[in-house]
C-alpha cells in the first residue's frame, strides 16, 4: 500500500532552520505530486507548498516564499521540506501528503504520520 | 486566498443522530471540495473528494453535497467512532485552504 513515513520530532531555536523528510513507498514516485501542510494546536491544517517529483517543479504559498524549500531525491523516493528563519509561531505538526487528481480537483491521500517541530529559545 | 468557513465549530450530538456540517467558501470553488476526518493525535484522513465521492471504505452514512460556495457534510446516523474533528478543503486554487474544523462531541 501507499505509505509516507516522516522523520522524527525536532526542537529548534528561533532563527534556525529545520529539514523534515518524507519517505514514500508503494507507488511510482514520479507519478504523484507531494504536498506539505502544517497544523498548529487547535487549528485547521495549513498548506505550505508542493513538488512535482518528476522534474522537481515546486509551488509555495506566498506566505512562506523565501523561507520554504521543498526538494526530492528520486533515488530514495524521498521528499524534503526545509523551513528557515524559524519563529515561535512555526511550532506545529508538519505533514506530507500524496496528491490525487481528478477533473481539476486535488485531494490529499494518504498523509504521513506527522513531524512535530517545536521552536523555542 | 480563498477562505473556508465551517459551522458549527463544535457540535454536541448523540449516537443515532443525523448531523450536518456546513462549509462556506469566500469565492466559488466549483466542485473542488474535499472533506477529511481527524482523530486526536493523528493525521487527517480523506473522507470525501469532489464534493460527494466517498473514499473507498468510508461508510455510506457519510454524504456530501453542494457546489460553488456552499457545501455540507452529513452523517445520517452517528456512530461512536464518528465523534471526531472534520475539515473541508478547497483545491480550486493555490494556496489550497482548509476550514477551521468542526469537532463532534458526545
Amino acid at each position: 500500500q501507499v505509505l509516507l513515513v516522516q522523520s522524527g520530532a525536532e526542537v529548534k531555536k528561533p532563527g534556525a532552520s529545520v529539514k523534515v523528510s518524507c519517505k514514500t513507498s508503494g507507488y511510482t514516485f514520479i507519478n504523484s505530486f507531494i504536498h506539505w501542510m502544517r497544523q498548529a494546536p487547535g487549528q485547521g491544517p495549513e498548506w505550505l507548498g508542493m513538488i512535482n517529483p518528476s522534474g522537481g517543479w515546486t509551488s509555495y504559498s506566498q506566505k512562506f516564499q523565501g523561507r520554504l524549500t521543498v526538494t526530492r531525491d528520486t533515488s530514495t523516493t524521498t521528499v524534503y521540506l526545509e523551513l528557515s528563519n524559524l519563529r515561535s509561531d512555526d511550532t506545529a505538526v508538519y505533514y506530507c501528503a500524496r496528491d490525487n487528481y481528478e477533473s481539476g480537483n486535488d485531494w490529499f491521500d494518504p498523509w504521513g504520520q506527522g513531524t512535530l517541530v517545536t521552536v523555542s529559545s | 486566498d480563498i477562505q473556508m468557513t465551517q459551522s458549527p465549530s463544535s457540535l454536541s450530538a448523540s449516537v443515532g443522530d443525523r448531523v450536518t456540517i456546513t462549509c462556506r467558501a469566500s469565492q466559488t470553488v466549483g466542485t473542488h471540495l474535499n472533506w477529511y476526518q481527524q482523530r486526536p493525535g493523528q493525521a487527517p484522513t480523506l473522507l470525501i473528494q469532489g464534493v460527494s465521492t466517498l473514499r473507498s471504505g468510508v461508510p455510506s452514512r457519510f454524504s456530501g453535497s453542494g457546489s460553488g460556495t456552499d457545501f455540507t457534510l452529513t452523517i445520517s446516523s452517528l456512530q461512536p467512532e464518528d465523534f471526531l474533528t472534520y475539515y473541508c478543503q478547497q483545491s480550486s486554487g493555490t494556496p489550497y485552504t482548509f476550514g477551521q474544523g468542526t469537532k463532534l462531541e458526545i
